[in-house]
């Protein structure tokens, strides 16, 4: 595609359901990230995938947190039993691939509201 | 522990005039850094990037200044237009690690 799409743009849900965002990255991109960004923050870091392997999940913030990316191209990220505390800005963004260059593109971004 | 770190949440200048964003950051290990500029209900888009082998990166009306002895880079726009209004985002990478360490942001306005 032209740029790297998310779905829902919103999400609003009731603390202890489950969500799954979507992430379509551009598609000559091999790699694609999952950034989480507060309100009046830079994103942070969560997760990452070279085509289906996921080489560092570090910054995942619990295992109630997983992706998955099973045929290189669509990522999602979901969230299980959600908390108040998890409602962020979800970003995802895709690049060329690990030898660079290394400017990452963005998504719009899923805002992920836990009531 | 913020390894990047953006201290002025925001600037606002006069149209035409330098503007100049801050960044600082405690990674020694960081090789590659990146500035991106955010419209609301966007994404950041990226800007410019510098590597540290260099100390300077320009392209058009933007420029990048990197001191390693310092840990701090800066981003100069001039002139400065009213499109540039946005939030600025510095981000660090370590070369093969991937994921980018972003600085809270700054916000500039630019004043007509």
């Amino acid at each position: 595609g032209a740029g790297v799409s998310q779905s829902p743009r919103y999400k609003v849900t009731k603390r202890g359901q489950d969500v799954t965002l979507r992430c379509d990255p551009i598609s000559s991109h091999a790699t694609l990230y999952w950034y989480q960004q507060a309100l009046g923050q830079g994103p942070e870091f969560l997760t990452y995938f070279n085509y289906e392997a996921q080489p560092d999940k570090s910054g995942l913030p619990s295992d109630r947190f997983s992706a998955e990316r099973p045929e290189g191209s669509i990522s999602t990220l979901t969230i299980q039993r959600t908390e108040q505390r998890d409602s962020a800005m979800y970003r995802c963004a895709s690049s060329l691939g690990a030898g660079g260059p290394f400017e990452q593109f963005f998504g719009p971004g899923t805002r992920l509201t836990v009531l | 522990d913020q390894q990047v770190k953006q201290n002025s949440p925001s600037l606002s200048v006069q149209e035409g005039r330098i503007s100049i964003l801050n960044c600082d950051y405690t990674n020694s290990m960081f090789d590659y850094f990146l500035w991106y500029k955010k419209y609301p209900a966007e994404g950041p888009t990226f800007l410019i990037s510098i590597s540290s082998i260099k100390d300077k990166n320009e392209d058009g009306r933007f420029t990048v200044f990197l001191n390693k002895s310092a840990k701090h880079l800066s981003l100069h726009i001039v002139p400065s237009q009213p499109g540039d209004s946005a939030v600025y985002f510095c981000a660090a990478i370590i070369q093969g690690a991937q994921k980018l360490v972003f600085g809270q942001g700054t916000r500039l306005t630019i004043n007509p």
